[in-house]
């Protein structure tokens, strides 16, 4: 594997269930973020990790719940989502936190919440 | 605070056509400029940045940008259009604490025969 990957690409889950997604970053670097891509609006920041430290919580709601347990992984835990959730998960990584630092975009995770 | 503006949410060119794709920022700080690019049920590509090293940026796909100050723009061009630049273009601009990208709504590119 090369780059960012995500699992699941899909995913459907209804309003009571608890799902997880699953970002891995297969370069060597220190600083992940997870974003939302929602039809019609831009892209907006969620969470931020630099060497495993939440940096960053972007006002999201507690029914999103990030962990990071090394500088490799980073999760996004779902717990009863609501229809407005639906959208595209997207992780990214960079070198480190610094303005000029790009950053590298997995696939993303498709979701519907039913 | 930063801020990105994409003029047109939809642009069509016929294959081999020039491409403008317009991108105006706004910064409090000298700014860290980026063209993604996001094909279908893909994630986002990196086109080119802008660092304050050059003015004129060269990127992948034969795309370019040239950042104008006095303008606040950095727009994006290809002297050529190909059918696989049909894609949807984002704009960005790093915050000032350096742990997020400010993305613009997107411009989604159509190219024709």
């Amino acid at each position: 594997e090369t780059g960012v990957t995500q699992t699941p690409r899909h995913l459907v889950m209804g309003m009571t269930n608890k799902k997880s997604l699953k970002c891995e970053q297969h370069l060597g670097h220190n600083a992940m973020y997870w974003y939302k891509q929602s039809a019609k609006k831009p892209l907006e920041l969620m969470f931020v990790y630099s060497l495993e430290e939440r940096v960053e919580n972007n006002s999201v709601p507690s029914r999103f719940s990030p962990e990071c347990p090394n500088s490799s992984h980073l999760f996004l835990h779902l717990h009863t989502l609501q229809p407005e959730d639906s959208a595209l998960y997207l992780c990214a990584s960079s070198q480190r936190l610094a303005r000029e630092e790009t950053q590298y975009f997995g696939p993303g995770t498709r979701l519907l919440v039913l | 605070a930063q801020s990105v503006t994409q003029l047109g949410s939809h642009v069509s060119v016929s294959e081999g056509a020039l491409v403008l794709l317009r991108c105006n920022y706004s910064s409090s700080v000298p700014p860290y400029l980026f063209w993604y690019v996001q094909y279908p049920n893909q994630g986002l590509q990196l086109l080119l940045k802008y660092t304050s090293a050059a003015t004129l940026v060269k990127g992948i796909n034969g795309f370019e940008a040239e950042f104008k100050k006095s303008e606040t723009s950095f727009h994006l061009t290809k002297p050529s259009a190909h059918m696989s630049d049909a894609a949807e273009y984002f704009c960005a601009v790093t915050n000032q604490a350096g742990t997020a990208l400010i993305f613009g709504k997107g411009t989604t590119l159509s190219v024709s025969s």
